[in-house]
């Protein structure tokens, strides 16, 4: 994974609006990507996965598009609830692989 | 947190002592898993398990140690040689080692003082 150092970047949404969180992942060999999202002092939960055989997938209220050609994953949220808050954080894996590979996460605030 | 306990929620260490973080799981899995994760960064794989009485150093296993006596624990013990030990831990799950998908655990978050 690649750090930024002790900061976080941090997105600030309206109550309400539509959430694009980004991350540029590492490995063009990787082929499974996973989202997670993490809220305060608790352990990251699955949000949505995608296969590098497809460049987007829905489930419900999140949609990942995943950019081979740049190797860029993104997330976008809609409609941003108050409880969407949360770090969220991309992780990778290469064909056969045994182990992810994590981003450092993007800090998401949903303002009232 | 879905089957993986973790305790204790928060733990603090005086210098130069040994500390042991409890991992639990009632999945079934195979594999487990210890991660480190600092502000601002990915999560950092410390040490895994495929098997009973198998374990693999992770990218940053130095001043760590693990067992794994049993399918469902695997204890990670921070020892005095870990010369930053301050940090949120994770331990995670999955069927197998080749699965997609880890389940995590609550964390604990260890405090040096």
């Amino acid at each position: 994974g690649e750090s930024v150092g002790l900061h976080l970047p941090t997105l600030s949404v309206q109550e309400g609006d539509n959430s694009i969180i980004n991350c540029a992942y590492s490995n063009s060999a990787s082929d499974y990507f996973i989202w997670y999202k993490q809220e305060s002092g608790k352990g990251p939960q699955f949000i949505i996965d995608i296969r590098s055989n497809m460049d987007k997938r829905q489930g419900q209220r999140v949609t990942v598009l995943l950019n081979k050609t740049v190797k860029h994953l993104s997330l976008q949220i809609a409609a941003t609830q108050p409880g969407d808050s949360a770090v969220y954080f991309c992780a990778e894996k290469v064909p056969h692989g045994q182990n992810f590979v994590f981003g450092p996460g993007t800090r998401l605030s949903v303002l009232p | 947190d879905g089957g993986i306990t973790q305790s204790p929620k928060y733990l603090f260490r005086k210098e130069g002592q040994n500390v042991t973080l409890s991992c639990e799981q009632n999945l079934n899995h195979d594999a487990m898993y210890w991660y480190r994760q600092d502000p601002g960064q990915g999560l950092r794989l410390i040490y895994y398990s495929q098997i009973v009485n198998d374990f693999q150093k992770g990218d940053i296993a130095e001043g760590y140690s693990v067992s794994r006596e049993k399918k469902e624990s695997f204890p990670l013990t921070v020892t005095s040689a870990q010369k930053n030990p301050t940090a949120f831990y994770l331990c995670a799950s999955s069927p197998g080692l080749a699965s997609d998908e880890q389940f995590f655990g609550p964390g604990t978050r260890l405090t040096v003082l």
